[in-house]
């Protein structure tokens, strides 16, 4: 069964203040890896689509990356309007997108 | 530009009552998708609809019935629920099967 753990749980970040969050996943032949941001009482909102190790996409602030093993969404000078919680995604063989239990960021100003 | 659209936002029911959830795009996309998501926890896969074809996660209990009346609209009719169904129900669709999906807002659900 696929599996995708996040890390870490929240985090708590000042205006400005870098940092990464890590998507670790366990998957039967990847199809895909997703970031999504969710704000409260809101649907996910897709960030980015990761396909194979080593690529990397980047809007505004953040970056994402893949390894064979883990995904890195790096957040870079956060702005208070970046906090929300951020879920990545994994698809693999059959059509079912198994979420992490997603990051909460809080940023400071 | 990509937008799904959900109705109503909140329902309130009795366990006795029946409902149904809306789900509307015009994006062109043909794989529609049911998740249930409970607080501080990600969304769970119900349903996909895909080229018209329905996949169930089988642990979804009967009291949930999808309905794919065409290609843009997709409706989840509730029946008998219980307290334990209160949560934020997502739409979501893509392209194909493989593709970003993307999601509505929810129907905040709450079973009194």
């Amino acid at each position: 069964e696929d599996q995708v753990t996040q890390s870490p749980e929240a985090l708590r970040l000042q205006e400005g203040e870098s940092s990464s969050l890590n998507c670790s996943y366990t998957v039967s032949g990847l199809r895909g890896l997703f970031w999504y941001r969710q704000d409260p009482g809101k649907g996910p909102e897709f960030l980015f689509t990761l396909y194979s190790a080593g690529e990397e996409k980047e809007k505004e602030r953040l970056k994402a990356t893949l390894t064979k093993k883990e995904s890195f969404l790096h957040i870079t000078a956060p702005k208070p309007e970046d906090s929300a919680t951020y879920l990545c995604a994994v698809r693999s063989n059959d059509y079912k997108l198994s979420f992490g239990a997603g990051t909460t960021v809080t940023v400071r100003a | 530009d990509t937008e799904v659209i959900q109705t109503p936002k909140h329902l309130v029911m009795g366990m006795t009552n029946k409902k149904s959830l809306k789900c509307e795009q015009h994006m062109g996309h043909r794989a529609m998708y049911w998740y249930k998501q409970k607080a501080k926890k990600p969304p769970e896969l119900m349903f996909v609809y895909s080229y018209e074809k329905l996949s169930i996660n089988e642990s979804v209990p009967s009291r949930f019935s999808p309905e794919c009346p065409n290609s843009s609209l997709l409706n989840l009719h509730l029946h008998a629920l219980q307290p334990e169904d209160s949560a934020l129900y997502l739409c979501a669709s893509s392209q194909s099967q493989g593709q970003p999906q993307h999601f509505g807002d929810g129907t905040r659900l709450s079973i009194l």
